[in-house]
């Protein structure tokens, strides 16, 4: 069975402070991994990762894929009280056409505190 | 509002009885996504449509569970029966076609259900 696993389950951080979010995966036919955001009901797209080693930047926020390893992390710098939110790891794991298909992890909680 | 729309927002209902969701998706997208998602749990996909085509379902999928996407536009959730275990968020999600897709799905804002 997919598995898509996220550490920690939740943060508390002051405002200014840097975290890293992770996500490890187990999928018979990986395609991409995606980060999404959650603040109160819509999940809102971050980014998507299809290849190791090239780290994702927007902003405060970048990603990196490691494909042997399994893993991604999600960075986020100089956080802010608005970066508060859970925070979504997912993985597309269907073949052919059958893309959005998506196994997510249960994410991680993370507050930011001013 | 150009977004994904999901209606009702809310929905309280007695074991037992039906209930209908509907999606309208973006305009010019033409897959529809359905997830359900419970508190702490991260969205469990149930079914997808490219245009009125259903082409995937999950086979954790109850019977009791059915969705259209007649002539292509809006879709429609239904569940039959329901358990107090259907108590979920129930979000609907769009995306571009193949050649165009870019790993972003649009989630509406969801449908919470809640069975007595």
């Amino acid at each position: 069975e997919d598995k898509v696993v996220q550490s920690p389950l939740s943060l508390v951080v002051h405002e200014g402070d840097t975290v890293t979010l992770n996500c490890s995966y187990e999928v018979t036919n990986f395609r991409s991994l995606l980060w999404y955001k959650q603040e109160k009901k819509a999940p809102t797209f971050l980014f998507m990762l299809t290849s190791s080693g090239i780290e994702k930047k927007s902003g405060r926020l970048s990603s990196i894929l490691d494909k042997k390893e399994l893993f991604s992390i999600l960075n986020i710098t100089a956080t802010q009280t608005g970066d508060s939110a859970v925070y979504l790891c997912a993985v597309d794991n269907a073949g052919g056409t059958s893309y959005g298909k998506l196994t997510f992890g249960q994410g991680t909680i993370l507050t930011v505190h001013p | 509002d150009t977004g994904v729309s999901q209606n009702p927002r809310h929905k309280i209902t007695k074991r037992g009885q039906n209930v209908t969701f509907r999606c309208d998706p973006i305009s010019e997208h033409n897959r529809l996504y359905w997830y359900r998602q419970t508190l702490g749990q991260g969205p469990e996909f149930l079914t997808y449509f490219q245009n009125e085509a259903q082409l995937e379902k999950s086979r954790l999928l109850s019977d009791r569970f059915s969705a259209e996407r007649p002539k292509g536009s809006f879709s429609t959730l239904e569940i039959q029966r329901t358990e107090q275990g259907d108590s979920a968020m129930y979000l609907c999600a769009s995306s571009l076609s193949a050649g165009f897709y870019t790993g972003e799905l649009f989630f509406g804002e969801g449908s919470r259900l809640t069975v007595l």
